[in-house]
């Protein structure tokens, strides 16, 4: 049972936009810690994808975009291609934990 | 560019140790702190701990009573121990690197793991 909370899978057909949501509590989205989200392939390690929330590393296209408010965040793909998928992540500071949470991970399917 | 590059057993026997070891390459060592993390076979990610090249660890309240993290700044890399293993602690283990945030009520903390390490297969069965 992981503390933050993803859909097991979402779908969609390629050129769609597709959202995966990410539920925390106030131990941590919820009071405030920021939320990062990592695109894992079968076989290798995630990869940053999105950091403090919406802001992407260099070389992450403009198609991934994060939000966060209250207790829960977003990740938004836009213009969905067949090589987005991939099992995805969301990750945040817990402060009853003193350290890392995760989401149990949401695979996308591309249609 | 920091690059991560990681070993370690990877067939243990129930009640063994697992010992793990990641190399730091590119980028300052004593700049921010180093984590492990595991992902069990087919399932999501469990943050391990963290350690910093003074040797101040956090550890998963989960996992403390088998945890040891160490540093060596001389080489540049830092390891995992973790005592007692069982067919539940089958898992790839990773290596990252944790970048630091901070606010009035926390202080210090970690935030996003970037880069990681390539993972280690550690199968444990008798």
């Amino acid at each position: 049972q992981s503390v933050l909370t993803q859909p097991p899978s979402v779908s969609g057909a390629p050129g769609q936009r597709v959202t995966i949501s990410c539920t925390g509590s106030s131990s941590n989205i919820g009071a405030g810690y920021d939320v990062h989200w990592y695109q894992q392939f079968p076989g290798t390690a995630p990869k940053l994808l999105v950091f403090r929330n919406s802001n992407r590393p260099s070389g992450v296209p403009d198609r991934f975009s994060g939000s966060k408010s209250g207790t829960s965040a977003s990740l938004a793909i836009t213009g969905l291609q067949a090589d987005d998928e991939a099992d995805y992540y969301c990750q945040s500071y817990d402060n009853s934990l003193s350290g890392s949470v995760f989401g149990g991970g949401t695979k996308l399917t591309v249609l | 560019q920091v690059q991560l590059q990681q070993w370690g057993a990877g067939l243990l026997k129930p009640s063994e140790t697992l010992s793990l070891t990641c190399a730091v390459y590119g980028g300052s060592f004593s700049d921010h702190y180093w984590s492990w993390i595991r992902q069990s076979p087919g399932k999501g990610l469990e943050w391990i701990g963290e350690i910093n090249a003074s040797g101040s660890t956090n550890y998963n309240p989960s996992l403390r009573s088998r945890v040891t993290m160490s540093v060596d700044t001389s080489k540049n890399q830092f390891s995992l121990r973790l005592t007692s293993v069982a067919a539940a602690d089958t898992a790839v283990y990773y290596c990252a690197t944790a970048s630091s945030n901070h606010d009035i009520l926390t202080g210090y903390y970690r935030d996003y793991l970037d880069p990681w390490g390539q993972g280690t297969l550690v199968t444990v069965s008798s």
